[in-house]
């Protein structure tokens, strides 16, 4: 069974700095590795889709970054500002299950003015 | 629409009472999802649907969760005899397309917080 793990659980940084959230999973037979944004009493917003193909995706400010082999992605945010605040989530999507997604449980980033 | 729309946002219900919880697709979606956000869990999956293909129902926790989708596009997602450990976030989500080889992006409405007393 895919297990995802994600630290740290949460994250408080000044405005400004860069910093590494990271995502680990037990099974490396993904399909695909999402990130994901939740603010609170809202959805889930995608942020980046990395195919197991594919070491690394970029938008903005933002880049992540897989790992297949050894199970890890990881989601870099540069110059970070208080309008980042919010809990990022991580799935993956395996290559036998379908399209359903196993998630984390998330880090909580709060970036503070 | 412009996006997935769940309702009602909020839902307290007491123990023992069945709940209805409705998903509204994007539009042209051909597949729809159901989560289930718990305090202090990540999202966990229910079931999908895509087309008019069975259903994958692996993921719903007991007989008492159920889920149908009408025409094609909404959903709902009905408990039974609700019980405490059921109060979560239910999350529905659509995508364009299951064919293989696609990016099959998910896209989430705002979910349904369920509370049961």
């Amino acid at each position: 069974k895919q297990e995802v793990t994600q630290i740290p659980a949460a994250l408080s940084v000044p405005e400004g700095e860069n910093l590494v959230l990271n995502c680990s999973f037990t099974d490396s037979a993904i399909y695909n590795l999402q990130w994901f944004r939740q603010d609170p009493g809202k959805g889930l917003t995608s942020l980046l889709l990395i195919q197991s193909s594919q070491r690394e995706q970029t938008s903005g400010r933002l880049n992540a970054s897989l790992d297949k082999s050894s199970g890890r992605s990881t989601l870099y945010i540069a110059a970070s500002q208080p309008g980042d605040s919010a809990t990022y989530l991580c799935a993956v999507r395996m290559e036998t299950s379908g399209s359903r997604l196993t998630f984390g449980e998330g880090t909580q980033l709060t970036v503070n003015p | 629409g412009a996006g997935v729309s769940q309702s009602p946002s909020n839902k307290v219900t007491e123990k023992g009472k069945d709940v209805e919880l409705r998903c509204d697709p994007i539009s042209g979606h051909t597949a729809l999802y159901w989560y289930r956000q718990s305090l202090g869990q990540g999202l966990e999956f229910l079931i999908y649907f895509q087309g008019n293909s069975a259903p994958d129902k692996s993921g719903l926790p007991s007989d008492r969760f159920s889920a149908e989708r009408t025409g094609g596009s909404v959903s709902t997602l009905t408990i039974q005899r609700t019980q405490q450990e059921d109060s979560a976030v239910y999350l529905c989500a659509s995508s364009s397309t299951l064919i293989q080889g696609a990016k099959n992006i998910q896209y989430f409405g705002a979910g349904t917080r369920l509370s049961v007393l």
